[in-house]
């Protein structure tokens, strides 16, 4: 059981507007900022929003991230076939010392 | 270009010790503000932060995991080391080294993982 909770899997058809959502609680979301991971079958995670809302270089601004209280977004715009991927949130939680925890993943499939 | 490369033994056998080395090439794993660490997979679940430290010897763990792991820094080499103890089969994953980087900025303080390694699977069978 993940300490951040996510739905398992998301769905959108191409063109569409898909939001994934990350609920936590005080000692992590409430407290730190939130990130999101993209991965790939067969390839690692790959940094897609940090520090809530904050893109790398070279992701595409159809993907943006917000944070409201203990939860956080991921919305992906303007979806395309190559977004379907499994989506990861993850935050710093001030428990026990300060630890890493994520979210159990979202499956996002384009129909 | 930042690279991280995992290496190790494929396989290891319930009980005994599982030893990864993580090779950081085009950057120094000195450098000032960067924390290093661990993150794993099992097959088919979700990701699972191990343990991170910085060069000068600062440590974090997953508190699930604290008693069985050791993390250290070969800065000669520079390369991070994984040591998990008393492994079981709970323990196949496949292994990421990570890069922790960190902002402060309109006063937030922002941490993330910006750079993984390709990863390395480990199962743990007899």
């Amino acid at each position: 059981q993940s300490v951040l909770t996510q739905p398992p899997s998301a769905s959108g058809t191409p063109g569409q507007k898909v939001t994934v959502f990350c609920s936590g609680s005080s000692s992590n979301i409430g407290s730190n900022t939130v990130n999101w991971y993209q991965q790939f079958p067969g390839t690692a995670p790959r940094l897609l929003i940090y520090s809530n809302d904050q893109r790398p270089s070279g992701v595409p601004d159809r993907f943006s991230g917000s944070k409201s209280g203990t939860s956080a977004s991921l919305a992906i715009s303007g979806l395309q076939s190559e977004d379907e991927a499994d989506y990861y949130c993850a935050a710093w939680d001030d428990s026990l010392n300060g630890h890493w925890v994520f979210g159990g993943g979202t499956k996002l499939t384009v129909l | 270009q930042l690279h991280l490369q995992e290496s190790g033994p494929g396989l290891v056998k319930p009980s005994e010790t599982l030893s990864l080395t993580c090779t950081v090439s085009g950057g120094s794993i000195s450098s000032s503000g960067y924390f290093w660490g661990w993150v794993r997979q099992p097959p088919g679940k979700g990701l699972e932060w191990i343990g991170s430290m910085y060069f000068s010897g600062r440590t974090y763990f997953n508190p699930s995991l604290k008693s069985r792991v050791t993390i250290s820094v070969d800065t000669s080499n520079n390369q991070l080391l994984l040591h998990l103890r008393s492994v079981t089969a709970a323990d196949t994953a496949v292994y990421y080294c990570v890069r922790r980087t960190s902002r402060y900025s309109s006063n937030i303080y922002a941490v993330w993982f910006d750079y993984w390694g390709q990863g390395s699977l480990v199962a743990v069978s007899s």
